[in-house]
């Protein structure tokens, strides 16, 4: 069965510190994976997603990278936190195909930052 | 880009069937549906999904119109664990791999 993992669970870290959220996906090949954030009492927000190793889509211009250095690995980063960086990350995968139960999202159970 | 729309809360009976609504009148032939849920401070949890049949699993059932312009996700017997967000989805982009998540509807279940 596939299983996905994140971590840290929780961090608090300072402004203008660096960040990296790592996530990898077991038991499947060739995911869709995607990372969230969800601020706090607000709906979830694609940050980025990605097909394969090495290709990365931007949802929205911030203050964060992602990269996808294995088939299975998603790290998110930040070379500088803002306070407004702070969050509810989830990183999510998919399967690669299109359409029907290959379009149902499996999500980790999230990683907490604060920023101070 | 199909849009979804649920009502922001609503509140539910423990033990009463708690129905949700969903509207997606800009849905394409071939976008699903889809319904997920999201528990305080933990990810979302994939229910059920649909195309043009009504669907039903040990969660949930899904009753999709005719038109296919809305959808309603049928709890039958809520209970205070589906407390929750639950968020209604058709959008995917033409190879399915970006998926976006609306505000979803707030589901208190109240004893």
């Amino acid at each position: 069965s596939q299983t996905i993992h994140q971590w840290p669970a929780t961090l608090v870290q300072p402004v203008g510190s660096p960040l990296s959220l790592e996530c990898t996906v077991e038991g499947t090949s060739n995911p869709n994976l995607y990372w969230y954030r969800q601020a706090a009492g607000r709906g979830l927000q694609l940050l980025f997603y990605s097909v394969g190793i090495g290709q990365i889509s931007s949802e929205v211009p911030q203050n964060l990278s992602a990269s996808r250095p294995q088939d299975r690995q998603f790290i998110l980063s930040s070379k500088k936190l803002l306070l407004s960086d702070s969050g509810f990350y989830l990183c999510a995968w998919k399967s690669w195909e299109s359409g029907g139960t290959g379009n149902t999202i499996y999500f980790g159970e999230g990683s907490w930052l604060t920023v101070v | 880009d199909a849009k979804t729309t649920q009502p922001t809360s609503m509140d539910c009976a423990e033990g009463r069937a708690a129905n949700l609504p969903c509207n997606h009148s800009t849905i394409s032939g071939n976008e699903y549906v889809y319904w997920y849920r999201q528990i305080h401070s933990q990810g979302p949890q994939y229910i059920i999904h649909g195309l043009k049949n009504n669907e039903t699993n040990e969660m949930a059932s899904l009753i999709i119109t005719e038109d296919r312009k809305s959808s309603t996700l049928i709890l039958p017997h809520a209970t205070l664990r589906d407390t929750a967000v639950y968020y209604c989805i058709v959008r995917v982009d033409s190879a399915g791999n970006k998926l976006t998540f609306g505000g979803g509807t707030r589901v208190l279940v109240k004893p």
